[in-house]
C-alpha cells in the first residue's frame, strides 16, 4: 500500500514563527498537493507540486511557501504563522489509478 | 472556476435509516467524481466514477453519476453508527495536473 506520512499530528506554535509541516511519500509519485480543512469551507489546495522543484498555486497560497528539493518529500512552510493559519493541514498525493489520492493522516496546527 | 456543492451538509438520522447524499460540479473537462469518507483523521476513499448510469457499489453504499445533469448521489443503507463521518465529494478535470476541487463534505450523525 502507497504509504504517506506527515511528520507531527498536532502542533501548537506562536504568531510570526516560522513553521515546517512535512510530508513523506514512499512511492515514486510526481504529484504532491497539501490542502487544508476548516469546517464550513471544507478541503482548499493550497500548492501542489508535480516534479521536483516544480510547483504551483492552488486557491489559497498566500501565506505559504513549499519547497520540493526531492521526489519524496514536499515541505509546506508558513513563513510567519498567524492565528488565521490554525487549521487542519492534509498532505495528498495521486496513488493507484482509479483511486484518486491517497492522504496523510494530517497535521492539527494551532497558532495561538 | 471549477465547483462542487454538496448537499445537504448536516444530517442526523437513527440507524437502519436509508440515506443520499448529494454532489453537484461544475468544471471544466471533467474527468472523474470521487466520494471519500472522512473520521477522524485522513479521508479514505470510497468510489471514483467516470462514466454516467454506471452504478458503483460496496457493501451498503453505493454511488452513481449522471454526467448530463452534472451530479452525483452516495447511498447508504441500513445505516450503522460506524457511518457517523463527513463525506466528501471530489472533481478532478483533465489537464494533467490530477488535482481535485472538493465540496464542503456533508457531516452524517447516525444515532443509536
Amino acid at each position: 500500500d502507497v504509504k504517506v506520512t506527515q511528520s507531527s499530528r498536532y502542533l501548537v506554535k506562536r504568531t510570526g514563527e516560522k513553521v515546517f509541516l512535512e510530508c513523506v511519500q514512499d512511492m515514486d509519485h510526481e504529484n504532491m498537493f497539501w490542502y487544508r480543512q476548516d469546517p464550513g469551507l471544507g478541503l482548499r489546495l493550497i500548492y501542489f507540486s508535480y516534479d521536483v522543484k516544480m510547483k504551483e498555486k492552488g486557491d489559497i497560497p498566500e501565506g505559504y511557501s513549499v519547497s520540493r528539493e526531492k521526489k519524496e518529500r514536499f515541505s509546506l512552510i508558513l513563513e510567519s504563522a498567524s492565528t488565521n493559519q490554525t487549521s487542519m493541514y492534509l498532505c495528498a498525493i495521486t496513488g493507484q489509478a482509479n483511486y484518486g489520492y491517497t492522504f496523510g493522516s494530517g497535521t492539527r496546527l494551532t497558532v495561538v | 472556476e471549477d465547483k462542487v456543492v454538496q448537499s445537504p451538509l448536516s444530517l442526523v438520522v437513527h440507524e437502519g435509516d436509508t440515506v443520499t447524499l448529494n454532489c453537484s460540479y461544475e468544471v471544466t473537462n471533467f474527468r472523474s467524481l470521487l466520494w471519500y469518507k472522512q473520521e477522524k483523521k485522513a479521508p479514505t476513499f470510497l468510489f471514483m466514477l467516470t462514466s454516467s448510469g454506471i452504478e458503483k457499489k460496496s457493501g451498503r453504499l453505493s454511488s452513481i453519476l449522471d454526467k448530463k445533469e452534472l451530479f452525483s448521489i452516495l447511498n447508504i443503507t441500513a445505516t450503522q453508527t460506524g457511518d457517523s463521518a463527513i463525506y466528501l465529494c471530489a472533481v478532478e478535470a483533465q489537464g494533467g495536473s490530477e488535482k481535485l476541487v472538493f465540496g464542503k463534505g456533508t457531516k452524517l450523525t447516525v444515532n443509536p
